[in-house]
């Protein structure tokens, strides 16, 4: 969904190095999300924003960071990469009660 | 444990058959459904959406039923199209969107030619 836009699609990194994935979003939905998928399997959350001021983590949080600059920017941080972080990362938006929209992905390898 | 999964792993049908997509989810407080496609190095799709006070609900080509005597979901697809090969996941919410999505491992569906 163009409305959702992750910078950059595709990163190779090596381990040790910090790295920023970030997400911006036109649909003014408050809410915000990363999401982490690993090859074959479904999505998991790692943190997730439901307003400039909120941040929660989520299943996976170990090892990330995130920053909600504004209410269209929510940020990623790996401060040290390693390469079982290896993965396809969403990030998605929703309002309350409403449907989850997604970004069309990061792929990061970490080497 | 709490999990919403899925029936089937993959699903291959005839293209113009119809498809049918399962999902079991055992939260009860769950009050929200969505089906989600999602297609080779792309983000997950919104196809449609079905609230708990619902038992049907249809869309362009697909419908979605929901049972919530036995907490399963499905997605029906009329007319399967080869477009319509991708990763399906299904993905709950609790209490009205307060806490995040919970998705399933996802069903394959490979249409056949």
């Amino acid at each position: 969904d163009a409305d959702v836009t992750q910078t950059p699609r595709n990163r190779i990194t090596k381990t040790g190095k910090r790295i920023m994935l970030e997400c911006s979003q036109t649909k003014g939905h408050d809410r915000m999300y990363w999401y982490r998928q690993d090859p074959g399997l479904g999505l998991q959350l790692i943190y997730y924003s439901f307003d400039v001021k909120d941040i929660n983590k989520g299943e996976i949080s170990d090892g990330y960071s995130v920053s909600r600059q504004a209410q269209a920017k929510f940020s990623l941080s790996l401060e040290s990469a390693i390469p079982n972080q290896t993965a396809l990362y969403f990030c998605a938006t929703s309002d309350s009660g409403g449907p989850w929209f997604f970004g069309q992905g990061t792929r990061l390898t970490v080497v | 444990g709490e999990s919403v999964g899925l029936h089937l792993p993959t699903l291959s049908v005839q293209e113009g058959d119809n498809s049918i997509i399962n999902c079991a989810y055992s939260n009860s407080a769950s009050d929200y459904f969505i089906w989600y496609k999602q297609e080779s190095g792309k983000g997950p799709q919104f196809i449609i959406d079905i609230r708990s006070n619902m038992d049907k609900r249809q869309g362009q080509r697909v419908t979605v039923l929901l049972n919530k005597t036995v907490k399963h979901l499905s997605l029906q697809i009329a007319a399967t199209q080869p477009g319509d090969s991708a990763v399906y996941f299904c993905a709950e919410i609790r209490n009205s969107g307060n806490t995040p999505l919970v998705f399933g491992k996802g069903t394959r569906l490979s249409v056949i030619a």
